[in-house]
């Protein structure tokens, strides 16, 4: 169990809706990352927040959007959802100081698109 | 653009045999490497990260080797166990990017009994 929390597990919907996919980090954790994990595209990240601040952008969409909370919750909001968008997303969260790379993955949300 | 990438996509191995898994990069901005382990159904894992000034590091029966000269890196996992069986990805993060890694596209690695 990484610490990181998930919601939901599984989602299906259709075309042209919207859904919020929400987040946890690690407790003290300050940093939250979205990635997005699809079949021909492998892990790409979205977007990073830190402390409630954007830090980063990835290849997130316009019709895709995030935000960190002040209790540092995040929820990656989707929109306008299309067939290609079906894929696993994945939160992480990060020690502030800690290894470059040692991200701490949330065990995903896979959506479905129909 | 620049990517990392995997050589193989699928390696089956033995139980109690040794695993390597490759990788290649090709950002030259590269700074730290790191393995990741994704088992069926779960998040991406930690594994083991080596930075761009050795060419070497040991985990608990793993082993990251640098090669800057080419541009590789690889992970040795000894005597394979039914649990290491998972997707393995390498990622790399480059000097002043955050912590924005960049994954291969992995390797599944199955272990046989």
């Amino acid at each position: 169990d990484s610490g990181v929390t998930q919601t939901p597990k599984h989602l299906i919907t259709a075309t042209g809706q919207r859904v919020t996919l929400r987040c946890s980090p690690r407790s003290g954790d300050l940093s939250v990352y979205w990635y997005q994990q699809s079949l021909d595209q492998g892990l790409q990240f979205l977007i990073q927040y830190y402390n409630g601040e954007e830090r980063a952008k990835g290849n997130i969409l316009e019709r895709f959007s995030a935000q960190q909370f002040p209790d540092l919750h995040s929820e990656l909001n989707l929109s306008s959802l299309e067939l290609g968008d079906s894929a696993l997303y994945f939160c992480a969260s990060s020690v502030v100081g800690g290894n470059n790379g040692e991200l701490f993955f949330g065990e995903g949300s896979r959506l479905t698109v129909l | 653009g620049e990517s990392v990438g995997l050589h193989l996509p699928t390696l089956s191995v033995q139980e109690g045999d040794n695993s390597i898994i490759n990788c290649a990069y090709s950002n030259s901005a590269s700074d730290y490497f790191i393995w990741y382990k994704q088992e069926s159904g779960k998040g991406p894992q930690f594994i083991i990260d080596i930075r761009s000034n050795m060419d070497k590091r040991q985990g608990q029966r793993v082993t990251v080797l640098l090669n800057k000269t080419v541009k590789h890196l690889s992970l040795q996992i000894a005597a394979t166990q039914p649990g290491d069986s998972a997707v393995y990805f390498c990622a790399e993060n480059a000097r002043g990017s955050a912590r924005q890694l960049t994954f291969g596209s992995g390797t599944q690695l199955t272990v046989l009994p």
